[in-house]
C-alpha cells in the first residue's frame, strides 16, 4: 500500500517556466516532508522540507506548499532550468520515528530548451 | 569531503552466492539505512539502525541483513541471493535531530544483479 504517492511519472517543462510536482500522502500520521532529487547514476540529494506547522517554505528557485487537509503537497521550480532534469522523489516522516522516511515512486522532470 | 561511500557500484551475481556490499559514512552520522530502488516503486528501505549495535527493519528486510559495529559503517548481506533481489541500492546516513534525522545523505547506490 504506497502511502506516499506521485501520480505523474514524467514532466516536461520549458526552461524559463515553472515546474510543479505533485505528492499526496495518506498516513495522517505524516507532519515532515521533502524534497530530493536524484540525477542518473547518483544518490539522491535532499532538495528543500517542510514541517506540518507550515504551509510554504522557500528556497531560492524552489517553494514547497503544503495542504494538510487535502494531504498533498507540491514542489514548485522557478525558473525552470536544464539542470533542474532529474527525478524527484517526495518523502515524508513521522518525527516520532525520524529515523523512517517513506517515499515516493519519482517524478522524472525534463526541462527543455 | 562529506560522504557516504558504497562497495560495489556494480555487482552481477548467481542466485546463492552471499554477498555484501558496504557503506561507509565520514560525517559521524549516529543514523543510517538502506534502501533499495525499483521501477515504480520508488526507493524503499530494508534497514536502519540508530547507532551502534542497534538495527530495525525498515519495510522490505525479507532476504537481508545488517549489522552496525561501529559509528561508520553499515554493510547489508545478502546470505542467499534471489533474481527478485536485482535492484539499485543505496545507503543513507543522517544526523540524530529531530527533523534533520529524515534529512539523509545517500551513497551513489550499487547496482546488483542476480541471475
Amino acid at each position: 500500500d504506497q502511502q506516499v504517492k506521485q501520480n505523474s511519472p514524467s514532466l516536461s517543462v520549458q526552461e524559463g517556466r515553472i515546474s510543479i510536482l505533485n505528492c499526496d500522502y495518506t498516513n495522517s500520521m505524516f507532519d515532515y516532508f521533502l524534497w530530493y532529487k536524484k540525477y542518473p547514476a547518483e544518490g539522491p540529494t535532499f532538495l528543500i522540507s517542510i514541517s506540518s506547522i507550515k504551509d510554504k517554505n522557500e528556497d531560492g528557485r524552489f517553494t514547497v506548499f503544503l495542504n494538510k487537509s487535502a494531504k498533498h503537497l507540491s514542489l514548485h521550480i522557478v525558473p525552470s532550468q536544464p539542470g533542474d532534469s532529474a527525478v524527484y522523489f517526495c518523502a515524508a516522516s513521522d518525527t516520532g520515528t525520524a529515523s523512517k522516511l517513506t517515499f515516493g515512486t519519482g517524478t522524472r522532470l525534463q526541462v527543455t530548451l | 569531503e562529506a560522504q557516504v561511500t558504497q562497495n560495489p557500484r556494480y555487482l552481477i551475481t548467481v542466485t546463492g552466492k552471499k554477498l555484501t556490499v558496504t557503506c561507509s559514512q565520514n560525517m559521524n552520522h549516529e543514523y543510517m539505512s538502506w534502501y533499495r530502488q525499483d521501477p515504480g516503486l520508488g526507493l524503499r528501505q530494508i534497514y536502519y539502525s540508530m547507532n551502534v549495535e542497534v538495527t530495525d527493519k525498515g519495510d522490505v528486510p525479507e532476504g537481508y541483513k545488517v549489522s552496525r559495529k561501529e559509528k561508520r559503517n553499515f554493510p547489508l548481506i545478502l546470505e542467499s541471493p534471489s533474481p527478485n533481489q536485482t535492484s539499485l541500492y543505496f545507503c543513507a546516513s543522517s544526523p540524530p535531530q529531530p527533523g534533520l534525522a529524515a534529512e539523509q545523505f545517500f551513497g551513489p547506490g550499487t547496482r546488483l544483479t542476480v541471475l
